[in-house]
């Protein structure tokens, strides 16, 4: 089945350390995105891809970095430059070089700093 | 600029009671309007979704319908589940010279038995 996978499903990191959340999927979906999903607020975009080697900051890119080296991977590298990187990171995708709205899940990384 | 407002939540409904979520959108030119569905632990899905004025979206029981007179996009559905129970949230797409996805913060449904 096609499909967004993204691993792992709980990371718990120490103060100081940088940490990649993968992205990764099957779908053949030109555009890929990540978001930040805190409780009690709605999804942020943190960066997006429409095409292999190109990506675009989001409203809260800071600490944050991707790649684009392949169209199905997206992997985001959360910091230690992030302040509060508690999360549930959720990445995405869509059909096309833009959005229409219609955007695919993958099942999201829940990040923890101890 | 784009925005999308939602009803605060948490909302705690009984089984088969009516269910209604309001949002409502502060948008330039002519947006989509989605609503999708956060079950607990999991990404989002996309419930349903509407593409111009007056449109109607619906998919298993929920239905909204796309009114720009009052800029809403109210999510309802007749008769609630406990399998119902997630967050909802009302999105909105709308090309721009960047072109991203506005969401609401969400609202927390739980029903009860």
């Amino acid at each position: 089945d096609g499909g967004i996978t993204q691993s792992p499903k709980y990371l718990f990191r120490k103060e100081g350390q940088n940490v990649t959340l993968s992205c990764e999927q099957n779908l053949n979906h030109d555009a890929m995105y990540w978001y930040r999903q805190d409780p009690g607020q709605g999804l942020r975009l943190i960066y997006y891809s429409q095409i292999v080697n190109d990506f675009q900051k989001g409203d809260i890119a800071e600490g944050y970095s991707v790649s684009r080296e392949k169209k199905e991977s997206f992997p985001l590298t959360v910091t230690s430059a992030q302040k509060n990187p508690t999360a549930f990171y959720l990445c995405a995708s869509s059909i096309g070089l833009a959005p229409t709205g219609e955007l695919f899940f993958g099942e999201g990384s829940r990040l923890t700093v101890l | 600029g784009n925005s999308v407002t939602q009803m605060e939540g948490p909302v705690t409904l009984s089984e088969e009671a009516f269910l209604t979520i309001n949002c409502t959108y502060t948008a330039t030119g002519y947006p989509s309007l989605f609503w999708y569905v956060q079950y607990p632990g999991e990404g989002l899905q996309l419930l349903l979704k509407a593409t111009k004025a007056d449109d109607k979206g619906s998919n298993k029981g929920f239905e909204a319908t796309y009114r720009k007179e009052t800029t809403s996009f109210h999510l309802e559905k007749g008769s609630v589940q406990v399998s119902d129970s997630a967050v909802y949230f009302c999105a909105l797409y709308v090309k721009t010279s960047y072109d991203k996805v506005i969401f609401g913060p969400g609202t927390s449904l739980s029903v009860i038995p």
